[in-house]
């Protein structure tokens, strides 16, 4: 089973900061890694597919980078509305995996 | 507009059956992958299962392989996950979540709003 560990569990940020995420994996992933928002009360969305593609309608300020067992998800200057929980998702070995989640709180 | 409707959530006892649907809607649902992904309370994400467009490639996760039964009917429109020999730690709300065009089945890139299971004598 491949595991993800995502840090850190939990992230105090100001607006306009800028947050980073990491996921790291226990094996090689390659770019099979996707990144998901989930805010309270609603279902998951999809912020970023294999590692770096943003998918379609996310904000320009998230981005996702690294390839074979350490990734990052950056939030470019942080807004009110990010406040969350991310969540990272391998698809390598199709078992599907998710991170634990971090989540992000607004000062 | 994709739209993933679940529906079949409710009380059962340890040891009990469930079948859930996902009524789809919006997009060509026989040319993509589905799956089911669950949360327990106050938990993070567990992938459950997952179905090609076609029916013919089916992944389970460790956890529910040999009791639960992913299946779909295209000419509904509907997924379904069958789920027997319930235990407590299969308390969640169950989503159903749609994957990409073809014969993949990751990314998740449009997700229903759950239906709640809770396992409990």
């Amino acid at each position: 089973e491949i595991v993800l560990t995502q840090s850190p569990d939990f992230q105090s940020a100001s607006p306009k900061e800028e947050v980073t995420i990491t996921c790291r994996a226990s094996q090689y992933i390659g770019t099979s890694l996707h990144w998901y928002q989930q805010k309270p009360h609603q279902s998951p969305k999809l912020l970023i597919k294999f590692a770096s593609q943003s998918f379609s309608g996310v904000p320009s300020r998230f981005s996702g980078s690294g390839s074979g067992t350490d990734f990052t998800l950056t939030i470019k200057s942080l807004e009110a509305e990010d406040s969350a929980t991310y969540f990272c998702h391998q698809s390598s070995n199709l078992q599907g995996t998710f991170g634990q989640g971090t989540k992000v709180e607004i000062k | 507009e994709v739209q993933l409707l679940e529906s079949g959530g409710a009380l059962v006892p340890p040891g009990g059956s469930l079948r859930l649907s996902c009524a789809a809607s919006g997009f060509s649902f026989s040319n993509f992958g589905m799956n089911w992904v669950r949360q327990a309370p106050g938990k993070g994400l567990e992938w459950v299962s997952a179905l090609s467009g076609s029916g013919t490639s089916i992944y389970y996760g460790d956890s529910v392989r040999g009791r639960f039964t992913i299946s779909r009917d295209n000419s509904k429109n509907t997924l379904y996950l069958q789920m027997n020999s319930l235990t407590v730690e299969d308390t969640a709300l169950y989503y159903c979540a749609k994957g990409p065009y073809g014969s993949g089945i990751f990314p998740l890139d449009d997700w229903g709003q759950g239906t709640p299971v809770t396992v409990s004598s």
